[in-house]
């Protein structure tokens, strides 16, 4: 079946303005996740929906994160006024529920550069 | 101090070596561990879960100590296709029953022939 999917692949911008990135889950997983990877480093947690909701928003880096989900599925990543310290890969992540054994699939990512 | 805390290697270690990789956590109450491998420029995939009892997947074991907050990973018989970035992965409870999963930084092996 389909693994977890993300829009666009790549995305360069200039600095100043605002991105969006998608990420569809896997059909019937109810937790999804996304996190931010800079070159060289480990993943850095964003944000966890559950359903719709989002229990946890702590590692949202500033006000200008934000992140939503619809519908328990597709959910976008909005950056706005980037800078370039932006500059990362950004990959969600679904599991069937946030139960404590649950694999986290990860999809391929998005590679954003702010120029 | 960082919530979870690998030694970032690289380990260059020739086919057949057998390497051991560890990791500090530092939530005494995580309850759930893993390892998960990252290829170059690849998204993270699981290796396997951490049980108490420790537990061996083929060439893979990995071993649990919650008395000293550690995680163990240790690869027999290195082959070529092993060379990655092995990540060490704890829960972290948060309230209303939710968790989530804490990534450390990772540590890089590479296996030449």
């Amino acid at each position: 079946g389909a693994g977890v999917s993300q829009s666009p692949s790549n995305k360069v911008t200039e600095k100043g303005k605002d991105v969006e990135l998608r990420c569809d889950p896997i059909s019937g997983h109810t937790a999804l996740y996304w996190y931010r990877q800079s070159l060289g480093q480990g993943l850095e947690f964003l944000i966890y929906f559950q359903g719709n909701s989002a229990p946890d928003k702590s590692g949202l880096p500033s006000d200008r994160f934000s992140a939503e989900r619809t519908g328990g599925s597709v959910s976008t990543l909005t950056i706005q006024r980037t800078q370039q310290e932006d500059s990362a890969v950004y990959l969600c992540a679904s599991s069937p529920t946030p139960g404590l054994d649950n694999e986290q699939f990860f999809g391929p990512g998005t590679r954003l550069t702010v120029l | 101090r960082k919530e979870v805390e690998q030694d970032p290697g690289p380990f260059n270690v020739p086919e057949g070596a057998t390497v051991a990789f560890n990791c500090t956590y530092s939530n005494s109450a995580s309850q759930s561990f893993f390892w998960y491998r990252q290829d170059c420029r690849k998204e993270p995939k699981l290796l396997m879960s951490v049980y108490s009892s420790g537990n061996e997947d083929g060439r893979f074991t990995a071993q649990l100590n919650r008395a000293s907050q550690y995680i163990s990973l240790l690869i027999r018989d290195s082959k070529l296709s092993d060379s990655a970035t092995y990540l060490c992965v704890v829960n972290m409870a948060l309230s209303g029953g939710y968790n989530k999963l804490i990534f450390g930084a990772g540590t890089r092996l590479a296996v030449h022939p």
